[in-house]
């Protein structure tokens, strides 16, 4: 069965330093997310992307970070200066049709931010 | 923009008891409402999903309701099993937009 991958499973880092989360995308899927779980608590949107562009962001998604899908198949997420309550497990879903069907989620990318 | 709340957030039942967690949505344009199951450091699995126009929904010992003019749904699990035990999410999406808005979580035990 096809799936989202994530790379790195866990990264630790240093507040002030940025941060590259990696997502491969099922093959024939054309919308992509980051939503973000800090421990304990639910699972929130950051960012879509349709057509190789942001379709839509919310509050927590502010000019620290950004989004690529640099060469048709990884789609990244980049924290340019990590800040200690950016610690949380950042997973990369995928839909082929939209929104209103099944979401495909990565396994999770534990960031942790010291 | 949409808002979702969950109740309970801790469930404690029996093997083969029922249990049931209910979500309560805010905008009335949301249409499409999965039910995902987490596990201790794992992704979100979706379990079942319903679309606004339909009330209920089963697969196996799962089902749906949906009640749009009360903007709730509502999971039901049967004959509970120790493996049900997780956090399960209710999400809403709005239409016209693709994101998922998730509610609050409910932790279920199902003890032996």
């Amino acid at each position: 069965e096809p799936e989202v991958t994530q790379t790195p499973s866990h990264q630790v880092t240093q507040m002030g330093q940025e941060v590259i989360l990696r997502c491969v995308p099922i093959s024939n899927h054309l919308y992509f997310y980051w939503y973000r779980q800090i421990l304990g608590q639910k699972v929130e949107f950051l960012v879509s992307f349709y057509n190789n562009e942001i379709s839509e962001k919310s509050e927590i998604f502010d000019d620290q970070f950004s989004v690529e899908r640099p060469d048709g198949s990884n789609f990244t997420l980049k924290i340019r200066s990590t800040k200690l309550e950016d610690s949380a497990m950042y997973f990369c879903a995928t839909h082929n049709q939209g929104g209103h069907t099944e979401a495909f989620f990565g396994q999770g990318t534990r960031l942790t931010v010291v | 923009g949409e808002n979702v709340e969950q109740h309970p957030s801790t469930l404690s039942v029996q093997e083969g008891d029922s249990a049931v967690i209910k979500c309560t949505y805010s905008d009335s344009a949301s249409n499409y409402f999965p039910w995902y199951k987490q596990e201790l450091g794992k992704r979100p699995q979706l379990i079942i999903d319903i679309r606004s126009n339909v009330g209920e929904k089963k697969d196996q010992r799962i089902a749906v309701t949906l009640n749009k003019t009360a903007k709730h749904f509502s999971l039901h699990i049967t004959e509970t099993q120790p493996e049900d035990s997780a956090v399960y999410f209710c999400a809403a999406v709005l239409t016209g937009f693709q994101k998922l808005v998730f509610g609050t979580g409910t932790r279920l035990l199902v003890s032996p």
